[in-house]
C-alpha cells in the first residue's frame, strides 16, 4: 500500500515569507502531484512532477526521487496563498493522498 | 474550455437511502477518478473509469460503485447510506490512458458535498 506523509499540517506566515512545504513518498509511487484547495472544496492541480524541478509564477516544486521526497515552495508569500496544500503520490493504487498542509498567510 | 463539472453540488440524503453522483469530465478526457474527502480520514481514492470500464478501484466497500458512459461522464453510487458517508465526493479527469496520476495530471471538479442525516 502507497504511502504519503506530508509537513507541517499547518503553518502561519507573514506576507513576504518564503514557504516551505514538505512530502515523502513510498515505494510504488511514480509521479508527485501537488494540489491546491480552497475553502469551498475545488481542487486545482498545480504541478505533475516525476523528477527535477518545475516553476509557475511564484510557486517552485523540486523531487528527489533517490530520497523519495518533494518539496513545495512559495516565494514572496500572499495572504491570496492562504490555502490546503496537498501532495499525492501516483501509483498502480491510483492516487495517495497527504492530509494536507493549512496555510495561512497573514498581511 | 469547460472544467470538469460535478453536480449536484450539495445534496441531504436520509440513512438508508441512495445516492447518485454526476461527472462531466473535460472535453476529450476520457479517464474519470472519484475521490472521499472527509476530516477524519483526508482524501481517499474511490475508482477510476477508463473507456467505460473500471480499471482501479480503491478500499471502499461494494455500496459504492459506478460507471462510465460512451461519451466519458462519471456516475457514482452510494447504496444504503450511513451517517459516515457524509464527505465532499471529488472527481477528476485526466486525458492520457495510463493511470491517473501516474503519468497525467488529474482535473478536479468543485465536489459534491453529501449530508446523511
Amino acid at each position: 500500500k502507497n504511502e504519503v506523509e506530508q509537513s507541517p499540517q499547518n503553518l502561519t506566515a507573514q506576507e513576504g515569507e518564503f514557504i516551505t512545504i514538505n512530502c515523502s513518498y513510498s515505494v510504488g509511487i511514480s509521479a508527485l502531484h501537488w494540489l491546491q484547495q480552497h475553502p469551498g472544496g475545488g481542487i486545482v492541480s498545480l504541478f505533475m512532477l516525476s523528477s527535477g524541478k518545475k516553476k509557475h509564477g511564484r510557486l517552485i516544486a523540486t523531487i528527489n526521487i533517490q530520497e523519495k521526497h518533494s518539496s513545495l515552495h512559495i516565494t514572496a508569500s500572499h495572504p491570496r496563498d492562504s490555502a490546503v496544500y496537498i501532495c499525492a503520490g501516483g501509483g498502480a493504487d491510483g492516487l495517495t493522498f497527504g492530509k494536507g498542509t493549512h496555510l495561512i498567510i497573514q498581511p | 474550455k469547460a472544467g470538469v463539472t460535478q453536480t449536484p453540488r450539495y445534496l441531504i440524503k436520509t440513512r438508508g437511502q441512495q445516492v447518485t453522483l454526476s461527472c462531466s469530465p473535460i472535453s476529450g478526457h476520457r479517464s474519470v477518478s472519484w475521490y472521499q474527502q472527509t476530516p477524519g480520514q483526508g482524501l481517499q481514492f474511490l475508482f477510476e473509469y477508463f473507456s467505460e470500464t473500471q480499471r482501479n478501484k480503491g478500499n471502499f466497500p461494494g455500496r459504492f460503485s459506478g460507471r462510465q458512459f460512451s461519451n466519458s461522464r462519471s456516475e457514482m453510487n452510494v447504496s444504503t447510506l450511513e451517517l459516515g458517508d457524509s464527505a465532499l465526493y471529488l472527481c477528476a479527469s485526466s486525458r492520457r490512458g495510463g493511470l491517473v496520476g501516474q503519468n497525467t495530471e488529474a482535473f478536479f471538479g468543485q465536489g459534491t458535498r453529501l449530508t446523511v442525516v
